[in-house]
């Protein structure tokens, strides 16, 4: 797998329940990027991760969502109790820093998203 | 805050004609900014970046960008449209500095190509 991967590429589900998103990152990349991107807005910035831990939460709109990511690859964004106004397409991105570049020029590879519709 | 503002989310060309995407940034340090593309039925993929350096930057495709700190601007251009760049294009800005910088995405523009 040369890409991002996430699964499903499609959810479904109703109002209360809980899902689960799972992102595949590019082997060797050691930040993982959640995003959503709900209709008509820009991809709005969700939680970053750098190897297992998440130096910056401060996207996540509410305790509702949370995230993990086990073993510096998979990782888990999970939506509890959904909302109608959690549904969005869900993006993943992940990226390597090569040594002697500046912080923050590193390229993101983004995943193909996972829609999220909530009845 | 750092904020991108795109003007239009849909600009027509038609093939051969010059293609212009308005990208404009708010921040208060100078940023490194983004273009990044999404063709149909495929993920977003960059299609250039400005960081340091030269101001002109050229990208995959034929498309390029140039940043102008004085306008605060960073548009996507392409002397000749093509009807493979049919797409939506983002701009994003990313605050230059020590340790995470997220990056701040704009709306988008839908870019499409007549014959």
């Amino acid at each position: 797998g040369a890409g991002v991967s996430q699964s499903p590429s499609n959810k479904v589900t109703e109002k209360g329940k809980d899902v689960e998103l799972r992102c595949d990152p590019i082997s060797g990349h050691t930040a993982l990027y959640w995003y959503r991107q709900s209709l008509g807005q820009g991809l709005e910035f969700l939680i970053y991760f750098q190897g297992n831990s998440a130096p910056d939460k401060s996207g996540l709109p509410s305790d509702r969502f949370s995230a993990e990511r086990t073993g510096g690859s998979v990782s888990t964004l999970t939506i509890q109790r959904t909302q109608q106004e959690d549904s969005a397409v869900y993006l993943c991105a992940s990226s390597f820093k090569l040594l002697g570049t500046l912080a923050g020029t590193d390229t993101q590879y983004f995943g193909p998203g996972t829609r999220l519709t909530v009845l | 805050a750092q904020s991108v503002t795109q003007l239009g989310s849909h600009v027509s060309v038609s093939e051969g004609a010059l293609v212009l995407l308005r990208c404009n940034y708010s921040s208060s340090v100078p940023p490194y900014l983004f273009w990044y593309v999404q063709y149909p039925n495929q993920g977003l993929q960059l299609l250039l970046k400005y960081t340091t350096g030269a101001t002109l930057v050229k990208g995959i495709n034929g498309f390029e960008a140039e940043f102008k700190k004085s306008e605060t601007s960073f548009h996507l251009t392409k002397p000749s449209a093509h009807m493979s760049d049919a797409a939506e294009d983002v701009c994003a800005v990313r605050k230059q500095g020590t340790g995470f910088q997220k990056l701040v995405f704009g709306t988008g523009t839908r870019l499409l190509v007549s014959p």
